[in-house]
């Protein structure tokens, strides 16, 4: 079976932290996608990244960076700087490389950055 | 259109009565997905539709959901004889098969059943 596990449930940090938001997955296959998406108060989920098993290079875009650990089947997302914009929840999610795509989620961790 | 369009946005009804949520996905999307999100909870696959068929209907809760797909466009998600824990909100999504299997999510509808 597929599960996602984010163990925090809110994080509060002060303008200009660094912040990770841990990810931990579990499943059976070889090859999956690893998903982090942004639900801010409007409710739309923003896609931020995906990620192949076989690719396990740390990416970076802007403040945002993510850390894939096939090892520790773990992907954490850290924000550097944080600002108040980047509250919001984020979604760590999990899809199989085949069939229907369905994405597993974890529950979320809900971010506060306080000014 | 631009993003996936859901509608209504918020919907209240009456315990026992049924509703209707609308999604709209991208022009283009062959690929469709339902999903629900309780409150404080992640989000739960409901069903999936592959142009107007659908090969996995096994998020549905009870035989009270059900889904149709037409134009391989617009899908409806009927929810029959609504009860109290059916509130949640309802999020649609679409993708471009093959593409990297990249789901883009409308909004949602928050439904509330008192």
């Amino acid at each position: 079976a597929q599960k996602v596990t984010q163990a925090q449930t809110e994080i509060s940090v002060v303008e200009k932290e660094d912040v990770t938001l841990d990810c931990v997955y579990e499943t059976r296959d070889t090859t999956y996608y690893l998903f982090w998406y942004k639900q801010p108060p409007s409710g739309e989920l923003v896609f931020l990244i995906r990620r192949n098993s076989f690719d396990e290079q740390n990416e970076i875009s802007g403040r945002y960076s993510w850390n894939f650990q096939k090892s520790t089947s773990s992907f954490n997302f850290t924000i550097t700087a944080s600002q108040v914009v980047d509250s919001a929840v984020y979604f760590c999610a999990l899809s199989r490389a085949s069939g229907t795509y369905k994405y597993i989620f974890g529950t979320g961790t809900r971010l506060k950055v306080l000014a | 259109g631009a993003g996936v369009s859901q509608s209504p946005s918020n919907k209240v009804t009456e315990k026992g009565k049924d509703v209707e949520l609308r999604c709209d996905p991208i022009s283009g999307h062959t690929a469709l997905y339902w999903y629900r999100q309780r409150l404080g909870q992640g989000l739960e696959f409901l069903i999936y539709f592959q142009g107007n068929s659908a090969p996995d209907k096994s998020g549905l809760p009870s035989d009270r959901f059900s889904a149709e797909r037409t134009g391989e466009s617009v899908s409806t998600l009927t929810i029959q004889r609504t009860q109290q824990e059916d509130s949640a909100v309802y999020l649609c999504a679409s993708s471009l098969r093959g593409m990297k299997n990249i789901q883009y999510f409308g909004a949602g509808t928050r439904l509330s059943v008192l």
